[in-house]
């Protein structure tokens, strides 16, 4: 079954530190990207940064990067400097095929980020 | 514009009542979503629609309707609502139907419904 697991529920930073959260995931996807999405408590699901699979870069947007280790299928998310606006549920999300060319996007479960100031 | 706007915010309802949700965007994407939110879970798909055809009926039960009546406008309709189904439902869009392995997905901030 092709799942995507966060082990984190909740994590706690200080302001301006770094922290990291953690996903795995499964797929049979050959060509893919994965993802990480933010949730404020506005509740709209943002894209924060993606990675291409088939990249050995890992990506990087301004204070968010990824590391990505396709062997252990394992893809977490770095942020530095943390801001107060940082605090939201972040979702890993992987792709899964649902059959033929069709294929739809899996969430885990998240990780609750609390910034203290 | 590159957003995705969703209507009502918030919805209570009883379980006899009908109404429906409302989803509009206009960058011109041909793959549009219904999505449901339960609290401090991830989101599950309900409804995928590619080419304002439904491609994934994630075997939803009928008191959900999706319709797509054109390439900018998503509607769920809701009919005989159980208190379970109260969530958060989000919709979203992507450019290209199918390619959800490598496109980003844009969502509006939701509808909030309650069912008493």
């Amino acid at each position: 079954a092709q799942t995507v697991t966060q082990s984190q529920p909740e994590m706690s930073v200080q302001e301006a530190e770094t922290v990291t959260l953690s996903c795995t995931y499964d797929t049979s996807e050959s060509d893919y990207y994965l993802f990480w999405y933010k949730q404020p408590p506005s509740r709209q699901m943002i894209l924060v940064i993606r990675q291409e699979a088939y990249k050995q870069q890992n990506a990087t947007e301004n204070r968010f990067s990824v590391n990505f280790q396709k062997a252990a299928k394992s893809f977490s998310l770095k942020i530095s400097d943390s801001q107060l606006g940082d605090a939201a549920m972040y979702f890993c999300a992987c792709p899964m095929n649902y059959g033929g060319a069709t294929n739809k996007l899996i969430f885990g479960t998240g990780t609750l980020l609390a910034v203290q100031p | 514009d590159t957003e995705v706007t969703q209507t009502p915010k918030h919805l209570v309802m009883g379980m006899t009542n009908k109404k429906s949700l409302k989803c509009e965007q206009h960058m011109g994407h041909r793959a549009m979503y219904w999505y449901k939110q339960k609290a401090k879970k991830p989101p599950e798909l309900m409804f995928v629609y590619s080419y304002e055809k439904l491609s994934i009926n994630e075997s939803v039960p009928s008191r959900f309707s999706p319709e797509c009546p054109n390439s900018s406008l998503l509607n769920l309709h809701l009919h005989a609502l159980q208190p379970e189904d109260s969530a958060l439902y989000l919709c979203a869009s992507s450019q290209k139907p199918g390619a959800v392995t490598n496109e980003k997905l844009f969502f509006g901030s939701g509808t909030q419904l309650s069912v008493l």
